[in-house]
């Protein structure tokens, strides 16, 4: 009974190379969100995904980063052209498709440090 | 705009005893609440939700309790184990348009002393 996979768990980059982090969700489910934790701060959303759509991206900065869930395969968040403030543990959650009206938990990855230098 | 607060940065607890960890939040619009433990270098691990049709919900050592007028929920642990000893985040979202985002508190660190 997998869960949420993300990988890899620790990437370091040098500022302005590009970082790419990947997610695959727990079995079943076709919903993917990414979240990002700054030091000392709470998990803030940043974009949802279904398989090849975008739903929510308003948590996304508006340059250098983008998201996608493809029909086969990982949902890839990258990030272009890293800066020191991309910092930060990034976090992957899925969860089921939802009946109408119902809100479904999300469940998490163990996330990936990200390290710029 | 911190839509979801939790104001007391930790708290410490002798095992056995309850725990009580609070979250207010300020957008009426959130119909649906989520508490989430997480351990140093892991994901949140989810402990136990609650809509807002309802206002207490119940899972062995956890209940939620739900206070709508008030815009306030809070995580009763009962007893308090060593183990539970984490950091403790709500999380609430609500639907249409919105559907999947959830907005989190800040956290809360709950150490229980043996």
């Amino acid at each position: 009974n997998a869960g949420v996979m993300q990988n890899p768990r620790h990437l370091v980059r040098r500022r302005g190379q590009e970082a790419r982090l990947r997610c695959s969700p727990m079995k079943g489910h076709s919903h993917v969100y990414w979240y990002r934790q700054l030091p000392e701060e709470g998990l803030k959303f940043m974009v949802y995904l279904q398989k090849e759509n975008i739903i929510d991206e308003s948590g996304m900065p508006k340059e250098r980063f983008s998201a996608e869930f493809p029909k086969e395969g990982p949902s890839i968040l990258r990030i272009q052209q890293v800066v020191r403030g991309d910092s930060a543990a990034y976090f992957c959650a899925s969860s089921p498709p939802a009946g109408v009206g119902l809100q479904e938990t999300q469940y998490f990855g163990p996330g990936t440090r990200l390290l710029v230098l | 705009d911190q839509q979801v607060k939790q104001n007391s940065p930790s708290l410490s607890v002798q095992e056995g005893r309850i725990s009580i960890l609070n979250c207010d939040y300020t957008n009426s619009m959130f119909d649906y609440f989520l508490w989430y433990k997480k351990y140093p270098a892991e994901g949140p691990t989810f402990l136990i939700s609650i809509s807002s049709i309802k206002d207490k919900n119940e899972d062995g050592r956890f209940t939620v309790f739900l206070n709508k007028s008030a815009k306030h929920l809070s995580l009763h642990i009962v007893p308090s184990q060593p183990g539970d000893s984490a950091v403790y985040f709500c999380a609430a979202s609500y639907g249409g348009t919105s559907y999947g985002k959830l907005t989190f508190g800040q956290g809360t660190i709950l150490t229980v002393h043996p």
